[in-house]
This record gives structure tokens, sequence and C-alpha cells, in this order.
């Protein structure tokens, strides 16, 4: 199975600010590989896939970048409806499987 | 608007079996690819099982195969889990999803039904 590693599990920012989220595969995927967005209370929400494509209805300033094992997801300056839970997820091979998540967090 | 609305979680002995449903609406049901994902306390997601439009053709991880059957019912819009010889690794919150029609993503997702799996 391919591993997906997230390797922060907590970042802390402020709004305004930029930051990125990692995610290392434990085998290449390509650019295979998806970001959701889970925040209290709401549904999981697809926000890239293939790497870097916005799904309708993400807004600009999320991005997504990398190609092969390692991927970033960037969030330029940052609204206060971003904090929240991010999972990448590999989609090379079945079985699918996601990374451990990040817990985006309001300074 | 795309709405999934999962039922019939519960808490359940281990061994035992549970069915859960999935409610479909806002979409054609029977265009779409349809999952099941489900993230135990504290834990990430972990994918659970895919079928295909007519439901011929279905899928699932190592974790669940044998035990773990997803049906799905296009006339009433509905996706269905049903879970034999459960254990309480399977305790988990179980979402139903829609598959992105060209990836292998998910681009709807339900609010997700509790399943606790305990004596």
């Amino acid at each position: 199975d391919v591993q997906m590693t997230q390797s922060l599990s907590y970042l802390a920012a402020s709004p305004g600010e930029s930051v990125s989220i990692s995610c290392k595969a434990s085998k290449s995927i390509s650019n295979y590989l998806a970001w959701y967005q889970q925040k209290p209370g709401e549904a999981y929400k697809l926000l890239i896939y293939s790497g870097s494509t916005l799904q309708s209805g993400t807004p600009s300033r999320f991005s997504g970048s990398g190609s092969g094992t390692d991927f970033t997801l960037t969030i330029r300056s940052l609204e206060p409806e971003d904090f929240g839970l991010y999972y990448c997820q590999q989609y090379y091979e079945k079985p699918l499987t996601f990374g451990s998540g990040t817990k985006l967090e309001i300074k | 608007e795309v709405q999934l609305v999962e039922s019939g979680g519960g808490l359940v002995q281990p061994g035992r079996s549970l069915k859960l449903s999935c409610a479909a609406s806002g979409f054609t049901f029977s265009n779409y690819y349809m999952a099941w994902v489900r993230q135990a306390p504290k834990k990430g997601l972990e994918w659970v099982a895919t079928i295909s439009t007519s439901g011929s053709r279905t899928y699932y991880p190592d974790s669940v195969k044998g035990r773990f059957t997803i049906s799905r019912d296009n006339a009433k819009s509905s996706l269905y889990l049903q879970m034999n010889s459960l254990k309480s690794e399977d305790t988990a919150t179980y979402y139903c999803a829609r598959h992105s029609p060209w990836e292998d993503v998910m681009d709807a997702w339900g609010q997700g039904a509790s399943v606790t799996v305990s004596s």
C-alpha cells in the first residue's frame, strides 16, 4: 500500500499569513494526489485534485504543487474560515490511502 | 444541492452485523461511483469500499474484504454498507461519499454515521 505522510500534525498561523502543508508518498504517485478540508460540524470538502487542479468552488488563495512523492498545499493570506483539518489522499493505486491530517489553528 | 445522509449507525457487539444506509439527493445518483470512507476516533481517514454505477464492480481494502459488502439501489438513490463479523477496530465514523466522474477522489461527503463495536 502507498503510505501517505503528513509530517506536521498541527500548525498555528494568523489570519493574513501564508502557510504550507506537506504530504509525502512512500512511492511515486505521479500527480494522483488530492487535498481535503474538514471544518467542525461540516462535511469533508474536496479542495484540489491531480496535485494542483482546484475543485470548483475552491478559493484561488489555495494552491497545490508537487509530483512524484512530495506535495504541498499552500494557502495564501489565510482567512478565518480556512482553519480546520487538512488531509491528502493518493489515488495512484488502490487501496486509496490518506495522510494522517494536519490541523490548522488560529495563532 | 448535493446531499448525502447516512443512517443505521449505533452500538454493536463484536462479531455481530450492522448495515449502514446513505440517502443521496441533488444529483443523478446512477451516474456516479460511490464510496464509504471511515475515520476511527482520533485517527485519519480510511477508504472502505467503492462501487461502480451499476453495482457490478466493487472494490475493498484488505482490512474489510470478505466482511463488508457495498451495494446500491439506483431506483432509490441509496447506498448501503453491510458490515459482518465486526471487530473493535471497526469502531469509527462512516462517511458516504460520491466519486468524482473523472478522478478516484471523493467530491461530496455526508456528515457521517457513528459505529461503535464493543461488548
